[in-house]
């Protein structure tokens, strides 16, 4: 039981390049959920997603875009990278709680991307 | 949702109970306590939260007083690997998760 897995680990990306983030989750968990964290900012939800096939916006969705087309995997696609995107990745995973998002999160271990 | 206030730093002695307080004075009555930690260069973990009642599980015990003002978060017998930031977050499910500035625990040999 890997319970949420992400890949890379690292990346490096130069600006205007694009890239896709895996999470994946071995827990049948149907919620699944993509957070930046930033020193001084804390940790933000991007987007998230309640079921295979639904996604909704977070706090701060501008530049990424998601897709949920299996229930396991959860992808974050930056279109055109930018500086400000530098940041810590996470990916986390939970069980419904109807249509209230569910605090009782499993996170992973993150994707620290840089973006010069 | 409710603030929370946590000390910035504790220290503990490995093997002895660890007993981190949070101040959740604002609290309203559908808002749960849960607690976080992070580990350096990891990410968070879920551990214990609560409503009114106090809570245990394999991890930590969770200790919320009467008036629901504060709360304790006890790890019974800390262990080098305990070492880590622990966030006290009062929620009532209609707002995203976020972390304050939590408290630093240093547990030492």
């Amino acid at each position: 039981n890997a319970g949420v897995t992400q890949t890379p680990k690292f990346r490096v990306l130069k600006t205007g390049q694009s890239m896709t983030l895996l999470c994946a989750q071995d827990m049948n968990h149907e919620y699944m959920y993509w957070y930046r964290q930033d020193p001084g900012m804390g940790l933000r939800l991007i987007h998230y997603s309640v079921g295979e096939g639904t996604t909704a916006k977070g706090e701060v969705p501008d530049g990424y875009n998601v897709s949920r087309l299996k229930k396991q995997n959860f992808l974050l696609g930056l279109e055109s990278a930018a500086p400000s995107q530098t940041s810590v990745y996470f990916c986390a995973s939970s069980y419904g709680q109807g249509l209230r998002l569910s605090y009782e999160q499993y996170f992973g271990p993150g994707t620290r991307l840089t973006v010069t | 949702d409710a603030k929370t206030t946590q000390p910035t730093s504790m220290d503990c002695a490995e093997g002895r109970a660890a007993n981190l307080p949070c101040n959740h004075s604002t609290i309203s009555g559908n808002e749960y306590v849960y607690w976080y930690r992070q580990i350096h260069s990891q990410g968070p973990q879920y551990i214990i939260h609560g409503l009114k009642n106090n809570e245990t599980n394999e991890m930590a015990s969770l200790i919320i007083t009467e008036d629901r003002k504060s709360s304790t978060l006890i790890l019974p017998h800390a262990t080098l690997r305990d070492t880590a930031v622990y966030y006290c977050i009062a929620l009532s499910g209609y707002s995203t998760l976020t972390f304050g500035k939590g408290t630093m625990l240093l547990v030492s040999p």
